[in-house]
């Protein structure tokens, strides 16, 4: 099965620096990346996602990029702000069976404002 | 409907009870899962429904664990005999078919097995 590793688990920017999160995935057959957002005691949220006919995507201030060959895909934030501070969680999606997702362990980021 | 929908959103049990969880998904979603987080880690799949079909069990899911989605609506997870290796977030998440894939999580249901 699919196997996702994400980098660093914890991660401390000052508000108005970029902030980046990395994660691996194992199985090249993945075809979708989400990356979800989670806010103390709430649901986690899709902030943003990819197909792996992309290489970027960018919606306002995040970004994702995905490097196939390596199995690499990395979250970038720009500009952060104390809201942004959160557990933000990797995913992918095998496209065999019924479509699950496996996500990373996640990410906690603090905006110092 | 605003979202998805999960109760209780906390229960405490003693080991060895039984407890049973339920998830109503928006309500245009066929498709069903639940997720189990425990604390420090991402969400990990148990198990998935598509309409009224359990389609898929991951191996983290004992024989001590049960789910259903009798109408294709909403589901229900139970585990019997608890465990304090229960103790976790259950998340339910749907998601409206094969070709959307946005997963729309619930604010899941805290267990804490003492």
């Amino acid at each position: 099965g699919e196997n996702v590793e994400q980098h660093p688990s914890t991660l401390s920017v000052q508000e108005g620096d970029s902030a980046v999160i990395k994660c691996t995935y194992s199985d090249s057959a993945s075809n979708y990346f989400p990356w979800y957002k989670q806010e103390l005691g709430k649901r986690p949220q899709l902030i943003i996602d990819i197909r792996s006919n992309v290489g970027e995507k960018k919606d306002q201030r995040i970004a994702v990029t995905l490097n196939k060959t390596a199995k690499h895909f990395s979250l970038h934030i720009t500009e952060t702000q104390p809201e942004d501070s959160a557990v933000y969680f990797c995913a992918a999606k095998y496209p065999g069976g019924y479509q699950k997702v496996t996500f990373g362990t996640g990410t906690k980021l603090q905006v110092i404002p | 409907d605003t979202g998805v929908s999960q109760n209780p959103r906390h229960k405490i049990t003693k080991r060895g009870q039984n407890v049973t969880f339920r998830c109503d998904p928006i309500s245009e979603h066929n498709r069903l899962y639940w997720y189990r987080q425990t604390l420090g880690q991402g969400p990990e799949f148990l198990t998935y429904f598509q309409n009224e079909a359990q389609l898929e069990k991951s191996r983290l899911l004992s024989d001590r664990f049960s789910a259903e989605r009798p109408k294709g609506s909403f589901s229900t997870l139970e585990i019997q005999r608890t465990e304090q290796g229960d103790s976790a977030m259950y998340l339910c998440a749907s998601k409206a078919g094969a070709t959307n894939e946005k997963l729309f999580f619930g604010s899941g249901t805290q267990l804490s097995v003492l």
